[in-house]
């Protein structure tokens, strides 16, 4: 079956430097990947997508990489602020309108 | 309303009791579904439903059943709950059948139950 792994310890930046999250994934690429902020005691919010035969997303702050020969995609977001603190959630599409396959989220911590 | 609410916010519960958790949406999205969040196990689908009217099972549908019999609706029961479905659960909708959907989900603020 399909497993999806993101970096289960939480990761802790200082604010203005650039946090990477990880998703990587085992067996074959989705058609698209999702990521999702989830803030605690609240359900998760789409952040954006990136299609298998983008390379690269971008979005104000947030930019995503997905590459399909290490099965992985990057999840990036620059100039950090503590109000990025979260969890930051991947998620995996087969098809169009398919349903999602989530990681198990990474914390993400931004001190000032 | 507006987006997707879910009732009640949180329930403790005597095992063997059934329990309906709610679910509705304002967005006239076709697409719903329940998850149950777990502590290192991440977001699992338990039951979905694509339009009003049909429902399908998800990766751990045991122990609980759904109806959909409008669009804004989505209930989810347990129909005896058991310590173990002790969870966060979330409520989320898509509007999967737009031409352009990738299926981004809009998700509900959840429900934490706990199972004694």
């Amino acid at each position: 079956s399909q497993k999806i792994e993101q970096n289960s310890e939480a990761l802790n930046i200082q604010e203005g430097k650039t946090a990477t999250l990880t998703c990587n994934y085992t067996n074959y690429s989705p058609a698209y990947l999702q990521w999702y902020r989830q803030d605690p005691g609240r359900g998760p919010v789409f952040l954006l997508l990136i299609r298998e035969n983008e390379k690269e997303k971008r979005k104000e702050r947030l930019k995503v990489t997905f590459d399909t020969t290490l099965k992985q995609s990057l999840f990036h977001i620059t100039a950090s602020q503590p109000a990025d603190s979260a969890t930051y959630l991947c998620a995996l599409v087969y098809n169009q309108g398919g349903k999602l396959i989530f990681g198990q989220g990474t914390e993400l911590s931004v001190k000032p | 309303i507006a987006g997707i609410t879910q009732a009640p916010t949180s329930q403790i519960l005597a095992a063997g009791r059934r329990m309906t958790l709610r679910c509705t949406q304002d967005m006239r999205h076709n697409a719903m579904y329940w998850y149950r969040q777990d502590l290192g196990l991440g977001l699992r689908l338990i039951h979905y439903s694509n339009t009003a009217g049909t429902t399908g099972k998800g990766e751990v549908p045991d122990g609980y059943s759904v109806s959909r019999a409008n669009t804004d609706d989505f209930p989810l029961t347990l129909a005896s709950a058991v310590p173990s479905q002790t969870s966060v659960y979330f409520c989320a909708s898509s509007d999967s059948f737009r031409r352009s959907s990738y299926n981004e989900q809009f998700f509900g603020p959840g429900t934490r139950l706990t199972v004694l």
